[in-house]
This record gives C-alpha cells, structure tokens and sequence, in this order.
C-alpha cells in the first residue's frame, strides 16, 4: 500500500518565524489533504490539495503530484499554530481510506 | 451549517465490555468513516459507510462493527474490549474526496 512519511518529525519555531513540513507519498494519489490537529485531538481541515498552490492567510500549501511529496509553509507563525499537523492521502481502491503520515509536531514560542 | 459530532467525548470501559460510539455526519454528507487514533500515532483507517452500506474495511477484526442509518449518522461498535482498543475514535463525513473529522471520543479501557 501508499506509504507517507512526514518530515521534520518536531519542529520548535520562535514566534514569527516561518517554517515548510513536507510530505513525501510512495504511489500517485488523486486526493491529498493538510490537517491540524489541535490540542483536544480535533483535526481541522486545511487544505484540500491534490495538485497545484493553495493559500489561506500565513498558510499556503503546493503538491507535486509526479514527485510524489507536498509542501505545507506557515509564514510568521503565532503561538495558537502549535500542535501537531497531518498530511494524508486517499489509499488505492474505492474505499475512501485516508492514509496519515505520522505527523509534524510544532511548538511555537512566544 | 452544522459540523461533525461525536458522542460521548470521554469514555471508560473495563476490559471485555462491549461500547458504541455515535456519529452526526455534516450537513449535505453522505458518507461516514471511522479512525483510530493510538498516542502518538496518525489516525488508521476502521471503515467507511455510504448509504448505510460499508464501503471499505482497514486492518481491524470484526469485534468492531457499524452501522450507518438513513439520515447518514453512524454508529462503532466495539465487542470485547481490550486494552490496546484505548484510543481517540474519530468519525469523519463526506460528500466528495474531501472529509471532514469530528472532535473524536477518547476512550480508556482499564
């Protein structure tokens, strides 16, 4: 099956400070997607990105579908940007299985 | 429009007791899909129901079944408890590639 792997695997920032975690995935995928999980263990979407640039506000995200790997950038980062992000891909067949990586976490200091 | 809801929020259950957790899909979503999510890990993929048939089925035995009902919510159950079973369960809607998780039930088994 896909395999996808996240990198750095922690990350600590100073507040303001800009930051790129990358996704790398092992097969070609038509679906991958950008989560933060917040402290209370909600995953909150966002990015919806199999190809292309995306941005909303400091966050913007690019998916090279033919290398296979996906870039998530946080621009001037604030403190409320802690926790741990996920990418994750739709696994082959018509299940509507989500493959996670195991995830960046980041702590952002003031 | 109302997001995805999950009930309980915490849970405490002894080993070899049965639980069911429920699930309010989004609005306009027709499919639901369940994780398990370990500390420390990346959400694994339970299953997914789509008008109330499953769709898909991740690496987990048949002690953990489903349902999804006409108005699209859903329900896990889980059989036989075991330790290993304690984890965050997040349900998570869709009406396209794109899905959207819910704020999880945290589940101990002691």
């Amino acid at each position: 099956g896909i395999q996808v792997e996240q990198s750095p695997p922690d990350l600590i920032l100073q507040e303001g400070a800009n930051s790129t975690l990358r996704c790398n995935f092992s097969d070609s995928v038509n679906n991958l997607q950008w989560f933060h999980q917040n402290p209370w263990g909600q995953l909150i979407n966002l990015f919806y990105i199999p190809s292309g640039t995306k941005q909303n506000g400091r966050l913007s995200a690019t998916t090279v579908a033919t290398e296979r790997y996906s870039l998530l950038y946080i621009s001037s980062s604030q403190t409320t940007d802690s926790g741990v992000y996920f990418c994750a891909v739709l696994g082959s067949g018509n299940t509507g299985k989500l493959i996670f990586g195991q995830g960046t976490t980041l702590q952002v200091k003031p | 429009e109302t997001g995805v809801t999950q009930s309980p929020t915490h849970l405490i259950k002894t080993r070899g007791q049965q639980v069911t957790l429920r699930c309010s899909s989004q609005s306009g979503h027709n499919t639901v899909s369940w994780y398990q999510q370990a500390l420390g890990q990346g959400p694994q993929f339970i299953f997914q129901y789509y008008r109330e048939e499953e769709n898909g089925r991740g690496n987990f035995p048949p002690r953990f079944s489903g349902l999804q009902f006409p108005n699209y919510s859903s329900e896990l159950n889980v059989n036989a408890l075991e330790l290993d079973d304690s984890a965050l369960y997040l349900c998570a809607s869709s009406s396209g590639p794109e899905q959207y998780f819910g704020p999880g039930t945290r589940l101990t088994v002691t």
